[in-house]
């Protein structure tokens, strides 16, 4: 079993939509989960962190962790095709010091 | 600030030879981080040093691999000898350090190595 899993896509959404990428993860101890977006042949930039429970917003971006079921996702408000990219997942391990990554859902937001 | 950087970005070379990777981090961050994406897969953890100090390589292939953090600042990952299957895109990370609940993670464009 992976210790981060993502839904590869392509998720396919037009301009202006709600897009909502899931993630869900097998360690329960995990206290820290990460959004990073990643351009082709870009680093992995940071857009969202959660610690707790809930919902995290952020400009466009709400970050969404429910513990219990052990699921994180994020929502992408108002969709722009600059939007467009590979969203990665991130959960930090029990011991602090590794970040385990799904495989990443790309999106397409169409013009 | 600069971000995290990486040289090269780009290595082909064929089996059997050597190969490394350099990683400078963000100046001042403590922790430094080694992962790989091979094709089509996630990205996985390698290595971890805090300043000079290897706090956990439990990531790490095999022997062929080795890690350097001199002076606890820039790292390299040397591969000796390459193979087929070490061919993917080797990222690197650092963080500031001793931040709870968690210390954010910034990534480095990667090196894509090629190993023919």
């Amino acid at each position: 079993q992976k210790e981060v899993e993502q839904n590869s896509g392509p998720l396919s959404v037009p301009e202006g939509a709600i897009a909502s990428l899931n993630c869900t993860y097998s360690d329960r101890g995990s206290q820290s989960f990460f959004w990073y977006r990643q351009y082709s042949g870009k680093s992995p930039e940071l857009i969202m962190s959660i610690y707790s429970n809930g919902d995290k917003e952020d400009g466009r971006f709400t970050a969404q962790l429910n513990k219990a079921s052990q699921y994180v996702s994020l929502l992408i408000r108002d969709s722009q095709p600059s939007d467009s990219a590979t969203y990665l997942c991130a959960v930090e391990g029990y011991n602090f010091n590794k970040f385990y990554f799904g495989s990443g859902t790309k999106l397409n937001v169409k013009p | 600030e600069a971000g995290v950087t990486q040289f090269p970005s780009h290595s082909v070379i064929e089996k059997g030879q050597t190969v490394t990777l350099r990683c400078d981090p963000i100046s001042g961050h403590d922790n430094l981080y080694w992962y790989r994406r091979v094709m089509g897969k996630e990205i996985k953890f390698l290595l971890h040093f805090v300043k000079e100090s290897k706090q956990d390589e439990s990531g790490m292939p095999n022997n062929r691999f080795l890690a350097e953090r001199t002076g606890g600042t820039y790292s390299t990952l040397k591969v000796q000898p390459a193979e087929l299957e070490d061919s993917g895109v080797y990222f690197c990370a650092s963080s500031q350090g001793g931040y709870r609940p968690t210390d954010t993670q910034y990534f480095g464009p990667g090196t894509r190595l090629t190993v023919l």
